[in-house]
């Protein structure tokens, strides 16, 4: 079964502050997604990947990077942490043969 | 670009109660599959069904959906709600050539004794 492990799984930073957010998949999917969610806003898509070294936009990306250092590893960065970031993240990840995402257990920031 | 509509943010309803959650979207790439995601308290969202053929009903763990492409719309209804439903529940369509998931702002079910 596919996994995807994120961490840390609670953060606090402070205004200003740096930030990275980790995720791993093990069953060497293709696709990687990074997503914030936010009551009344359902889930909204930052950043993906389809692959080692490639990244594309999402939807909403002002304030974040990502980098997909293999086909296993996608790190979402804050590098200048504002209140406006805090929420809940999630990372997934999908195989090019199948629609279905497999999502981690997520990461809460609470920016201060 | 892709947008998924839930209307309702919370739905209450009574144990034993048919229940409906609406979802309507548009969409201007080609659409691949349409979900519902369910997610219970602190954990991760997860499929409850998918479809990709219009006026074909999807059934799971007595959820239903029929999508209707000629009103944009994938409505999530169960005859008969039970404690176990309450959990927030997402609407999404998967689409574009890279299969981006756009969901709904999300329907929180609430089912009372």
């Amino acid at each position: 079964e596919a996994a995807v492990t994120q961490s840390p799984r609670n953060k606090v930073t402070v205004t200003g502050g740096n930030v990275t957010l980790s995720c791993r998949q093990t069953n060497s999917h293709n696709y990687m997604y990074w997503y914030r969610q936010d009551t009344g806003h359902g889930l909204r898509l930052i950043h993906y990947s389809y692959g080692a070294g490639n990244l594309q936009i999402g939807d909403v990306p002002d304030g974040y990077k990502a980098t997909r250092t293999t086909q296993e590893d996608f790190f979402l960065l804050l590098e200048l942490a504002s209140p406006s970031q805090t929420s809940l993240y999630f990372c997934a990840s999908r195989d090019r043969a199948n629609s279905d995402y497999t999502f981690g257990s997520g990461t809460r920031l609470l920016v201060i | 670009g892709d947008s998924v509509t839930q209307t309702e943010g919370l739905v209450t309803v009574t144990e034993g109660l048919p229940v409906k959650l609406n979802c309507t979207y548009q969409t201007t790439y080609l659409t691949i599959a349409f979900f519902w995601y369910v997610q219970y308290l602190n954990e991760a969202p997860q499929v409850l069904l998918r479809s990709s053929t219009d006026n074909k009903r999807t059934e799971h763990q007595g959820f239903h959906a029929t999508l209707h492409k000629s009103s944009s719309s994938f409505h999530l209804q169960k005859s008969s709600a039970q404690l176990s439903d309450s959990a927030l529940y997402y609407c999404a369509l998967l689409s574009g050539s890279f299969n981006k998931l756009t969901f709904g702002a999300g329907t929180r079910l609430a089912v009372c004794p």
